[in-house]
């Protein structure tokens, strides 16, 4: 069974801009997760999809959206980037919610940049 | 707010010792528990996990242990290997309906040849 999968892999942007990053889950999953990762903050929630609707979110300001649709694919965006977006961005799937007790698999992450 | 934290940062061992990695948890609730390792360039990939009404879960070379009354969790690696350089993490949830899980900052283990 495939993984979770990102893309794209590596995102180079410039302050002020937004961008779009994409997650598909492993399949069956319903549930996917979104997650900042820095040096100093290490992973952090940003919110969770399930049935294309949003169960939780995690304390990130407007900037940061997302959406699930009815196949279970998920996509984040944040607009006007600011330096301090610069992250590893994790997706993860699960099959249940992911306050639920089913194991959270992760994707490889996409590596934004902002410049 | 309530945080999964680890009690060291770092962590040396030579190939073939056993490596045990801490973690303490604040949240007395917290019923589920979820050791991740993730690689370098790599998302965090899935170790093993433990329920709260357990207090040990043996896996493949790894083992957790779970102290509900000191609130502190561990995961031991038998024989360590050069592979099993990483950076570990710990994470608690299951506590509500609607609270996702809470990742520890993590421990990076250096197996040393």
């Amino acid at each position: 069974k495939a993984g979770v999968t990102q893309t794209p892999r590596y995102l180079i942007k410039t302050r002020g801009q937004q961008v779009t990053l994409s997650c598909s889950p492993i399949s069956g999953h319903r549930s996917v997760s979104w997650y900042q990762q820095t040096p100093g903050q290490g992973l952090q929630f940003l919110f969770e999809y399930f049935s294309e609707t949003q169960r939780n979110k995690g304390n990130f300001p407007g900037r940061f959206s997302g959406r699930q649709f009815s196949n279970s694919r998920s996509e984040m965006n944040v607009s006007t980037l600011e330096l301090g977006d610069s992250a590893l961005y994790l997706c993860a799937s699960s099959f249940g919610t992911a306050a639920s007790t089913d194991t959270q698999y992760f994707g490889p992450g996409t590596r934004l940049t902002v410049l | 707010g309530e945080s999964v934290g680890l009690h060291l940062p770092t962590l040396s061992v030579q190939e073939g010792d056993n490596s045990i990695i801490n973690c303490a948890y604040s949240n007395s609730a917290s019923d589920y528990f979820i050791w991740y390792k993730q690689e370098s360039g790599k998302g965090p990939q899935f170790i093993i996990d433990i329920r709260s009404n357990m207090d040990k879960r043996q896996g493949q070379r790894v083992t957790v242990l779970l102290n509900k009354t000191v609130k502190h969790l561990s995961l031991q690696i038998a024989a360590t290997q050069p592979g099993d350089s990483a950076v570990y993490f710990c994470a608690e949830g299951g506590y509500s309906g609607n609270t996702p899980l809470v990742f520890g900052k993590g421990t990076r283990l250096s197996v040393i040849a």
